[in-house]
C-alpha cells in the first residue's frame, strides 16, 4: 500500500512566522501535490511537482513557496505566515502514469494566531 | 472551464442505499475517482472508473457513467455508520492534474 506521511497532524503558529510543512512518500512516485482544504471551498492545489527540483504552481501559490530536493520529500513553506493561512493542508502524491489516482497523507491542520 | 459539481449533503437512513451524484465538463477526461474523507483524515481512494467503462462494482460499491450526461455516481449499498464521511468525485484534467468537486456530506440517519 502506497504510504504518505506528512510530519504533523496539527500544527499551531503566529503570524509572520516561516512555517515548514514536510511530506514524505514511500512509493518513488515521480508526482507530488499539496492542497489546502477549506469549507465550502473544496480542495485547492498550491503547488506540484514533478520530479526532484521540478515544481510547477497551482491555482493558489500566493504566499507560499516548496521544495522538493529529495524524491520521496515534498515540502510546502509558508515564507511568513498569516491568519488567512490557516487551514486543513494534504499532500499527495502518484506515479508517472496518467491514470494513476493520487494518493493522500491524513493532513495537517495548522492554525495562525 | 473544468468543473466538477455534486450537492453538498445527503442524510440517508441505515440500511438502504445511498446514491451520490456528480457531473463533469471535461468531455475529453479518461479517468474519474470516487475519494472518502472521513473526519480529521486525509482523501482515501474508494474506487475509479475508467471512461470507456459504464460500470464497476466492488463490494457494497457501484459506480455508474453516463458519458453522453457527463454523470457519474456513487452507490453505496446497505449504508452503515462507519459511511458517514465526505464523498469526492473527481476527474483528470487536460494537464494532467485531478479536478475535485466540493464534496458531499453523507450523513446516516438511525
Amino acid at each position: 500500500d502506497v504510504k504518505v506521511t506528512q510530519s504533523s497532524r496539527y500544527l499551531v503558529k503566529r503570524t509572520g512566522e516561516k512555517v515548514f510543512l514536510e511530506c514524505v512518500q514511500d512509493m518513488d512516485h515521480e508526482n507530488m501535490f499539496w492542497y489546502r482544504q477549506d469549507p465550502g471551498l473544496g480542495l485547492r492545489l498550491i503547488y506540484f511537482s514533478y520530479d526532484v527540483k521540478m515544481k510547477e504552481k497551482g491555482d493558489i501559490p500566493e504566499g507560499y513557496s516548496v521544495s522538493r530536493e529529495k524524491k520521496e520529500r515534498f515540502s510546502l513553506i509558508l515564507e511568513s505566515a498569516s491568519t488567512n493561512q490557516t487551514s486543513m493542508y494534504l499532500c499527495a502524491s502518484r506515479g508517472h502514469q496518467r491514470h494513476q489516482p493520487q494518493h493522500f497523507g491524513d493532513g495537517t491542520r495548522l492554525s495562525i494566531l | 472551464g473544468e468543473d466538477v459539481e455534486q450537492s453538498l449533503f445527503l442524510s440517508v437512513r441505515e440500511g438502504d442505499s445511498s446514491v451520490i451524484n456528480c457531473t463533469y465538463t471535461d468531455s475529453s477526461s479518461t479517468y474519474l475517482y470516487w475519494y472518502k474523507q472521513e473526519p480529521g483524515a486525509g482523501l482515501q481512494l474508494l474506487t475509479y472508473i475508467f471512461s470507456n467503462m459504464d460500470m464497476k462494482q466492488d463490494q457494497r460499491l457501484t459506480v455508474l457513467l453516463n458519458k453522453k450526461d457527463k454523470h457519474l455516481s456513487l452507490r453505496i449499498a446497505d449504508t452503515q455508520t462507519g459511511d458517514s464521511a465526505i464523498y469526492f468525485c473527481a476527474e483528470t484534467s487536460r494537464d494532467d492534474k485531478i479536478i475535485f468537486g466540493k464534496g458531499t456530506r453523507l450523513h446516516i440517519l438511525p
